[in-house]
C-alpha cells in the first residue's frame, strides 16, 4: 500500500460522456499531483495542488478539470474526451511542494480508454 | 528544454544475472536524481536519491551511481529476481527559483525477467 487510492482502476468511455477520477491520500500530505502516462513517454505533469488550491497547470486541455475540496482528495472530471486521452493517470502526492527531497507518492493509476 | 533520456528502452535478461540501466540528463540547476520503479499495473515507487555529492548508494540489490560531471547515472540489478520485472524511470529535479522545483521524467526503461 502506498497510502494513495485513485478508482477507478480501470475506465472505458465515449467521447461524449462525462466521467471522473477519484484520488485520496492517506499519508497526511499537503500537495497532490495528477500525471499523464502514456507508453513509451515520460510521465505528464497535468495540475499541481498545494493545500487544496491549484499552483501549476500546465497547459491542459479544458476537456479535463480538475478540483480539490481539500488536502486529502483529488478530483479530475472529464468531459468530451478525445482518443488521443487514453492512457493511465496517476495521482500522487507529497509532504510539500518546495522540497524536492522528499519523494512523491502515486496511486496505482485509472486506465482510461476513450472509444 | 530539460531532458532526461534513459537507455536502453527495454531489455531481458535471465533470473539471475545483473544488468544496468543508464540515465543522461541535460537538466539545470541539478538538485537530485531520483529512481523509481514501476511495476505492471502499479504506480512509480521510489528506489533511490542521489543528491550532487553522492557518487553511489545501494538498496538491497539495486545500486544507482552518478557522476555529476558528465550528467550521468546508472542503475544496477545484482542477481536479478523475476519480481525485478518492471519499468525503471529516472526523475530530475531541478531549481527554478528559491524552493521552487520541478521534476523532469525519463521515459523508462523496462526490464523483463525471465526463468
Amino acid at each position: 500500500e502506498t497510502g494513495v487510492t485513485q478508482t477507478p482502476r480501470h475506465l472505458v468511455m465515449g467521447m461524449t460522456n462525462k466521467k471522473s477520477l477519484k484520488c485520496e491520500q492517506h499519508l497526511g500530505h499537503n500537495a497532490m499531483y495528477w500525471y499523464k502516462q502514456s507508453a513509451k513517454k515520460p510521465l505528464e505533469l497535468m495540475f499541481v495542488y498545494n493545500f487544496k488550491e491549484q499552483t501549476e497547470n500546465n497547459s491542459v486541455p479544458s476537456r479535463f478539470s480538475p478540483e480539490c475540496p481539500n488536502s486529502s482528495h483529488l478530483f479530475l472530471h472529464l468531459h468530451t474526451l478525445q482518443p488521443e486521452d487514453s492512457a493511465l493517470y496517476l495521482c500522487a502526492s507529497s509532504q510539500e511542494i518546495g522540497d524536492s527531497n522528499q519523494p512523491q507518492h502515486f496511486g496505482d493509476g485509472t486506465r482510461l480508454s476513450i472509444l | 528544454k530539460n531532458q532526461v533520456e534513459q537507455s536502453p528502452q527495454s531489455l531481458i535478461i535471465l533470473e539471475g544475472k545483473n544488468c544496468t540501466l543508464q540515465c543522461n540528463y541535460t537538466v539545470s540547476p541539478f538538485s537530485n536524481l531520483r529512481w523509481y520503479k514501476q511495476d505492471t499495473g502499479r504506480g512509480p515507487v521510489s528506489l533511490t536519491i542521489m543528491t550532487f555529492s553522492e557518487n553511489t548508494k545501494s538498496n538491497g540489490r539495486y545500486t544507482a551511481t552518478l557522476d555529476a560531471d558528465t550528467k550521468q547515472s546508472s542503475l544496477h540489478i545484482t542477481a536479478s529476481q523475476l519480481s525485478d520485472s518492471a519499468s525503471y524511470i529516472c526523475v530530475v529535479s531541478f531549481a527554478r527559483r528559491s524552493n521552487d522545483y520541478k521534476l523532469s521524467f525519463g521515459a523508462g526503461t523496462t526490464v523483463t525477467v525471465r526463468a
